[in-house]
Parts: C-alpha cells; sequence; structure tokens
C-alpha cells in the first residue's frame, strides 16, 4: 500500500487561530480525502480533495472553515480555520488504492489536535 | 437510522476463541466493504475487504457479506490478545464511484489471556 504522512502529528492552538495540515503520499493517487474523529467517535469524512480543482464537501462542512488544496496527485493541505475548541480532533488524510483491480482505502497516522 | 451501525462493545472473548464482530448498513446501492483495525491512539489500519456475497478468508480473518439483509461481519479466529481494538466496519456511499466512505461507531474487543 501507499506510504502517507502527516505533519504535525500533533498540536495545541489557541482558539481563533488557524491550522494547516499536510499529507504527503510516496506514490502519484487520484482520489485523497480528509477524515475528522472526535474524541471517543468514529471517522466522518469531511471532503474529498480533487487534484486541480475545489475540493468536494460533505454536508456539514464548508470551503470556509476547512479550505483543502491539493497541488499535485501526492499532496494535498486541510486548514481548520478559526478554531474553537470543538475543533478538538484527530484529522487523518486518506488515499485509495487502486492496484490489484480493487479500490481500498488508506489512512496517514493523523494529526491529533486540541484547541484551548 | 444509521448508515452504518455497529454494537460498541465491549465484546469480550477469551484467547484462542473466534471473535464475531457484526455491522449492518441502510444503503442497499453500496458496493465495497472494509473491516477496519484501530488501536488506541493510532490511525485505522485496513485488515479485510469485501465486494461479493459470501465469505473472504485471510489468515486469521473471514469476512462475511450478506446484501439481501445488508449485514456483513468479520470473524477472527484463534483470538490473540494483540487483536485487542477497536474493529470499525466501513460502507462505500452509494453505487458512484466516488470512494467515499461512511464508518461505524466501532465495536471493541477484548481478548483476554
Amino acid at each position: 500500500s501507499a506510504v502517507i504522512s502527516q505533519k504535525p502529528s500533533r498540536d495545541i492552538c489557541q482558539r481563533g487561530t488557524s491550522l494547516t495540515i499536510q499529507c504527503q503520499v510516496d506514490s502519484q493517487v487520484t482520489m485523497m480525502f480528509w477524515y475528522r474523529q472526535q474524541p471517543g467517535q468514529s471517522l466522518t469524512l469531511i471532503a474529498t480533495a480533487n487534484q486541480g480543482s475545489e475540493a468536494t464537501y460533505e454536508s456539514g462542512f464548508v470551503i470556509d472553515k476547512f479550505p483543502i488544496s491539493r497541488p499535485n496527485l501526492t499532496f494535498s493541505t486541510l486548514t481548520v480555520s478559526n478554531m474553537s475548541p470543538e475543533d478538538s480532533s484527530i484529522y487523518l488524510c486518506s488515499v485509495e488504492d487502486r492496484r490489484g483491480g480493487g479500490k481500498t482505502q488508506y489512512f496517514g497516522p493523523g494529526t491529533r489536535l486540541l484547541v484551548l | 437510522q444509521k448508515e452504518v451501525e455497529q454494537n460498541s462493545g465491549p465484546l469480550s472473548v477469551p484467547e484462542g476463541a473466534i471473535a464475531s464482530l457484526n455491522c449492518t448498513y441502510s444503503d442497499r446501492g453500496s458496493q465495497s466493504f472494509f473491516w477496519y483495525r484501530q488501536y488506541s491512539g493510532k490511525s485505522p489500519e485496513l485488515i479485510m475487504f469485501i465486494y461479493s456475497n459470501g465469505d473472504k478468508e485471510d489468515g486469521r480473518f473471514t469476512a462475511q457479506l450478506n446484501k439481501a439483509s445488508q449485514y456483513v461481519s468479520l470473524l477472527i479466529r484463534d483470538s490473540q490478545p494483540s487483536d485487542s481494538a477497536t474493529y470499525l466496519c466501513a460502507v462505500s456511499k452509494g453505487s458512484s464511484n466516488t470512494g467515499k466512505l461512511i464508518f461505524g461507531q466501532g465495536t471493541t474487543l477484548q481478548v483476554k489471556p
């Protein structure tokens, strides 16, 4: 499977500030996604990061709050803007692997965010 | 009704036993089904995927899919303490080729030595 890295691995931020999370893959992938996992909860899809065009956001998530960039097929960023304590979560990027005839999805190590 | 439902557990089994994890989903158009294992403080790790009705075996793991009943399960044979984790069921969103996944709440498995 693809090797995925995320930066930063964790951060503590003050409310009202913004944090940009980077996701790097060791091979070109078509589909990249951003998920959120709130404390004690499961994963919720934020958006699909589209290369060369605007991200596709899921219900409840908006571009002003979670702007996403995808400049090429190996890299994406997610910004959490104007943060509040409710944004404290683990943010995960994932990529779809279509090798072997199937479509499987693998996750990066995650970014643990605490907003004070 | 949640789109993907799992019993949160914890499910406790003795070492060497078979652990059975269950998941139901609401979207009849879903085509792909996945089981992820998540250790505390770690990101989800893909352990099984299944697309067709029936059973799929990989080592100690067997995934079972019944699309008519909208049911997918994971069997873990010869359970080990290292299998203790949260198991997340994920289902593709609809029949379109978007790659989007919907996750269940996860079932916590405890394997006792």
